[in-house]
């Protein structure tokens, strides 16, 4: 069993819809919660951190985060061609950061 | 301010070789990390620094490898007699918090190495 988890994709939703990407990891010590983007070629660049159970919202982007069910899920509303990107969870647990494969999203227009 | 940069880009190595890939962390950052991602996957840990001390090395693939940060800013990740099995992206990721949680990783644009 990996220790992060993440459907591969790819995961392709139209233009406004809402994007779903789910992750699950093994580590119970776990205390920080990532999501990054990656472009292809890119590096990941870091855009939602949540550090206990509930929701955060930043703009069009809402994390929730249910460790008694050790689940990450990232949510992006009114989706955007731009959006069209590999995302990736991230569980840290004392600079012990551990990264699932990434989620392929396609947004069409 | 800046962000993390790292040099070269792109590498090409015959195999055998030793390359020496460059990482500068954003300016007052005291964690440094390495990462090594191949096509398809997410980044793998290598090793971690916080200030000049080296604090886990776990990650590193085999004694070919070695990285230093000896003032706590600049670090250099060292691999030696370079092997096909080392062609992958070399990522380097700063934070501004010690230990513990908020441990929020800035990423540098990675050095792609290539060994023929």
């Amino acid at each position: 069993q990996k220790e992060v988890e993440q459907n591969s994709g790819p995961l392709s939703v139209p233009e406004g819809a809402i994007a779903s990407l789910n992750c699950t990891y093994s580590d119970r010590g776990s205390q920080s919660f990532f999501w990054y983007r990656q472009y292809s070629g890119k590096s990941p660049e870091l855009i939602m951190s949540i550090y206990s159970n509930g929701d955060k919202e930043d703009g069009r982007f809402t994390a929730q985060l249910n460790k008694a069910s050790q689940y990450v899920s990232l949510l992006i509303r009114d989706s955007q061609p731009s959006d069209s990107a590999t995302y990736l969870c991230a569980v840290d647990n004392n600079n012990d950061m551990r990264f699932g494969a990434g989620t392929r999203l396609t947004v069409k227009p | 301010g800046a962000g993390v940069s790292q040099s070269p880009r792109y590498k090409v190595a015959k195999r055998g070789q030793d390359v020496a890939l460059r990482c500068d962390p954003i300016s007052g950052h005291v964690s440094l990390f390495w990462y090594q991602q191949a096509l398809g996957q997410g980044p793998e840990f290598l090793t971690y620094f916080q200030n000049e001390a080296q604090l886990d090395k776990s990650g590193l693939p085999s004694d070919r490898f070695f990285a230093e940060r000896p003032e706590g800013s600049v670090s250099t990740l060292k691999i030696q007699r370079t092997q096909q099995e080392d062609s992958a992206v070399y990522l380097c990721a700063s934070s501004y918090y010690s230990s513990g949680s908020y441990n929020e990783q800035f990423f540098g644009p990675g050095t792609r190495l290539t060994v023929l």
